[in-house]
């Protein structure tokens, strides 16, 4: 059975930085045709943000492009997305998802306030 | 990007009785394989969403069978021949034809 567990969420200032990490179990992530990050601003609906592809390339949402990084640590077996210069706006649930979109982790909480 | 409309927004059902989703997509969802890669994920209340229905129709191992989809092309619809107080939450329709993926805006099912 796959198993996603995120990590790495807080409370963050305005232009701060925050690096949330995504454990895989039951399937290795590198083979896995690609993994998500999803997120979801409280009482809002989902809003993808990023995607890895088993052979690395990757994919952002405009809203994000150039201030995340997803990558994947392989021995860990973990996903990774580094979010840099957050907004107001990036305050959510995030979750990891595989590309079959059947395995959805519990999500971990981004908000970001003075 | 693939705009998905969900309708209605708000779904109050009486336990016992049917009801039906509507998605519609902006652009055709087959994808060069032939497949249409349309999913419907239920989310219930304090809970991560959950996949019931893949590729328009195929429902999820331990999904009940009174959870139906069906469509094509653009115009999709999700069924409940009888609901019952667990199917309370908000369904989802999303696309993953096309990237960046996307998500309608959400139907909230209520007991009347």
């Amino acid at each position: 059975e796959v198993e996603l567990v995120e990590s790495g969420g807080g409370l963050v200032q305005p232009g701060g930085s925050l690096r949330l990490s995504c454990a895989v179990s039951g399937i290795t992530v590198s083979s896995i045709n690609y993994v998500s990050w999803v997120r979801q601003a409280p009482g809002k609906g989902l809003e993808w943000v990023s995607v890895i592809y088993s052979g690395g390339g990757t994919k952002y949402a405009d809203s994000v492009k150039g201030r995340f990084t997803i990558s994947r640590d392989n021995p860990k077996n973990t996903l990774n997305l580094q979010m840099n210069s957050l907004r107001a706006e990036d305050t959510a649930v995030y979750h990891c998802v595989t590309s079959a979109w059947n395995d959805w982790g519990q999500g971990t909480l981004v908000t970001v306030s003075s | 990007d693939v705009v998905m409309t969900q309708s209605p927004v708000s779904l109050p059902v009486t336990l016992g009785q049917p009801a039906s989703i509507s998605c519609r997509s902006s652009q055709s969802l087959v994808y060069s394989d032939g497949n249409t890669y349309l999913n419907w994920l239920q989310q219930r209340p304090g809970q991560s969403p959950r996949r019931l229905i893949y590729e328009i129709s195929n429902r999820d191992s331990g999904v009940p069978d009174r959870f139906s989809g069906s469509g094509s092309g653009t115009d999709f619809t999700l069924k409940i021949s009888r609901v019952e107080a667990e199917d309370v939450g908000v369904y989802y329709c999303m696309q993953a034809t096309h990237w960046p993926i996307t998500f309608g805006q959400g139907t909230r099912l209520e007991i009347k």
